[in-house]
């Protein structure tokens, strides 16, 4: 069973373009989290959220955004964009805010 | 498959002293990334240090270092000087250059004794 799952797997896209990732974990979890894996392959936080409390990585842009329709999913929808937004993105949940993270399989955004 | 063993789920060491924590994995692949997160309680996963299979080089960053054994597929991670602020959850992990899946291990909780 996959516990967090992304889709879609790869996103090719033009600049200027809106488009969203979506991210569903079925572990019950509380928390769940956004990456972004640079060319290094750094994982660098965008943004955490649980039911009570959305913690924002100031230096992400805000053409990112985090929604959350229920528990069990964080979407990430990312307006305008720009050639510097491709990169491998990953979806994480944990327990609780300082728990183990499960991440998913990462989606590769190619913007054009 | 690819895999992360972390061996040991918690470990304790004197403040000053140094500490070791292990890692290995099992990978086919030729060209990969190994990683050691920390998890401070409370906080998100912070990178500590990287290290690229190509390079024979240990990688370094300042107090912490790795002993990066390739034939064996081994990667430890020493803590030399530790502090009270290393008390962390500490996770090894592993990325490929061929999919951009990451593996963690089940991560190493340690301790720094006062």
């Amino acid at each position: 069973d996959t516990a967090v799952s992304q889709t879609p797997k790869y996103l090719v896209t033009q600049m200027g373009n809106d488009k969203s990732i979506k991210c569903e974990q079925n572990l019950g979890h509380d928390t769940m989290y956004w990456y972004k894996q640079d060319s290094k392959k750094f994982l660098k936080i965008m943004f955490s959220y649980n039911n009570k409390e959305l913690i924002i990585n100031e230096t992400v842009p805000n053409r990112f955004s985090p929604k959350s329709p229920d528990k069990a999913h964080l979407n990430l929808h990312i307006n305008s964009l720009e050639l510097g937004d491709s990169a491998v993105y990953f979806c994480a949940s944990s327990p609780r805010t300082a728990g183990r993270e499960y991440f998913g399989p990462g989606t590769r955004l190619t913007v054009t | 498959a690819q895999t992360v063993t972390q061996s040991q789920p918690e470990m304790s060491v004197q403040e000053a002293e140094t500490v070791t924590l292990s890692c290995t994995y099992d990978t086919s692949e030729s060209d990969y990334y190994l990683f050691w997160y920390k998890q401070p309680p409370s906080r998100q996963m912070i990178l500590v240090i990287r290290q690229e299979a190509y390079k024979q080089q240990n990688a370094t960053e300042n107090r912490f270092s790795v002993n990066f054994q390739k034939a064996a597929k081994s990667f430890s991670l020493k803590i030399s000087d530790s502090q009270l602020g290393d008390a962390a959850m500490y996770f090894c992990a592993y990325t490929s250059n061929r999919d951009d899946k990451i593996i963690f291990g089940k991560g190493t909780r340690l301790h720094i004794l006062p």
